[in-house]
């Protein structure tokens, strides 16, 4: 099966600042990767789709990028709201695996 | 507005059995596949099962594989997640989630408010 990774496990950022959250895919998934925000005590939402789709909805501050196995979320201007735990997904086949996750608070 | 309803949860004795529900509304349900994802407290998402729309195909994780059995009601926009020989580690919130047309290719969204399973004597 291919395996998800992701880091950091955590980060702490200022307000304003640029996040880059890394997810790496054991084989290649093409572009079949997902990001989704959970935000403490809620439900996981989607934030991206094909390595790099914006979900309607989602601020511009978030976006996608892909090269090769590697995936990036960034967050161009850290904001409060944006304190979550984020995950990775491939979904181009089965198992739907996805990544441990990177918890992201405010310094 | 597309809503997913989770219910079914509980406490269970290990080695016991569970059976979840999802309801939904607000779209075609037979024609998207869905599927069940689980978080066992203060941990990340684990990917449990999935099912065509039709409910000719299904997928499941090995952590799973076995015990568990997804099935779906298209008549009364249901989902289900059959689950026995339960284990402490089943312990988790269970969300179901829409995916797409296919199967394979689709991400998933949006997802229910969740179930808790606790298993523990």
């Amino acid at each position: 099966d291919i395996q998800m990774t992701q880091s950091p496990s955590s980060l702490s950022a200022s307000v304003g600042d640029r996040v880059t959250i890394t997810c790496r895919a054991s084989q290649g998934i093409n572009n079949y990767l997902a990001w989704y925000q959970q935000k403490p005590g809620k439900v996981p939402k989607l934030l991206i789709y094909g390595a790099s789709t914006l979900q309607s909805g989602v601020p511009s501050r978030f976006s996608g990028s892909r090269s090769g196995t590697d995936f990036t979320l960034t967050i161009s201007s850290l904001q409060p709201e944006d304190v979550a735990s984020y995950y990775c997904q491939k979904y181009n086949s089965a198992p739907f695996s996805f990544g441990p996750g990177t918890t992201v608070d405010i310094k | 507005e597309v809503q997913l309803l989770e219910s079914g949860g509980g406490l269970i004795q290990p080695g016991g059995s569970l059976r979840l529900s999802c309801a939904a509304s607000g779209f075609a349900f037979s024609g998207n596949a869905m599927s069940w994802v689980r978080q066992a407290p203060g941990k990340g998402l684990e990917w449990v099962s999935v099912i065509s729309g039709s409910g000719g195909s299904t997928y499941y994780a090995d952590s799973v594989q076995g015990r568990f059995t997804i099935s779906r009601d298209n008549s009364k926009k249901t989902l289900y997640l059959q689950m026995s020989s339960l284990r402490v580690e089943d312990t988790a919130v269970y969300y179901c989630a829409k995916g797409g047309i296919t199967i394979f290719g689709n991400w998933f969204d949006p997802w229910g408010q969740g179930t808790l399973v606790t298993v523990s004597s």
